[in-house]
């Protein structure tokens, strides 16, 4: 149990279908992100949510719907992808204190292919 | 643009010995890095931090170092077991803090292989 738990751990697609990933965290965290990691390159953030509030967006099409209704949910809507979004889907979260964040606290991913 | 990198694709470490995965930063205003250790089938796992101010930090048979003059960072392991094997990343925070991890920058891993 890593504290934070993703739901699919695989899911295929097609091109046209939607579907939505999920995330939740146990560790009473206020801040979470989605990343996508890809074969051979580094994790790349996708978003961030602080107090449920979205903080980042690193111009991800807008195929990608993010959606946080508390701070211990996360969502992906996924809609119309392409191939190459295939990749494995990370969340994480973490905790803001004064003296600065904890480390990020990550789950074991949504492992995606779109055919 | 600034990045982060690993040396190194694959490391191979017999048991027993100790382990060093090299990475190589370019923005001189990071003032905070991370290793993690991502086994597979897992997300990655934090497993020590260091801030600029130190050069050296110790945990449990891990050491990270830190040379600011030449930005370079290293993990150090010692006695290496087999549930070492794994992909381990280091990160640094842009941003020079830790009130956000939207800056964080992660370089692309280095495959630690265990061999008996």
């Amino acid at each position: 149990e890593t504290g934070v738990t993703q739901t699919p751990r695989h899911l295929v697609m097609g091109m046209t279908n939607k579907k939505s990933l999920k995330c939740e965290q146990h560790l009473g965290h206020n801040a979470m992100y989605w990343y996508k990691q890809s074969a051979k390159k580094p994790l790349e953030l996708m978003f961030v949510y602080n107090f449920k509030e979205q903080t980042e967006n690193n111009s991800v099409p807008s195929r990608f719907s993010p959606e946080c209704p508390n701070s211990s949910h996360l969502f992906l809507h996924l809609h119309t992808l392409q191939p190459e979004d295939s990749a494995l889907y990370l969340c994480a979260s973490s905790q803001a204190r004064p003296r600065g964040n904890s480390p990020l606290h990550f789950g074991n991913g949504t492992r995606l292919t779109v055919t | 643009g600034e990045s982060v990198g690993l040396h190194l694709p694959t490391l191979s470490v017999q048991e027993g010995d100790n382990s060093i995965i090299n990475c190589a930063y370019s923005n001189s205003a990071s003032d905070y890095f991370i290793w993690y250790k991502q086994e597979s089938g897992k997300g990655p796992q934090f497993i020590i931090d260091i801030r600029s101010n130190m050069d050296k930090r110790q945990g449990q048979r891990v050491t990270v170092l830190l040379n600011k003059t030449v930005k370079h960072l290293s993990l150090q392991i010692a006695a290496t077991q087999p549930g070492d094997s794994a992909v381990y990343f280091c990160a640094e925070n842009s941003r020079g803090t830790t009130d956000s991890w939207g800056k964080l920058q992660f370089g692309a891993g280095t495959q630690v292989v265990v061999t008996p």
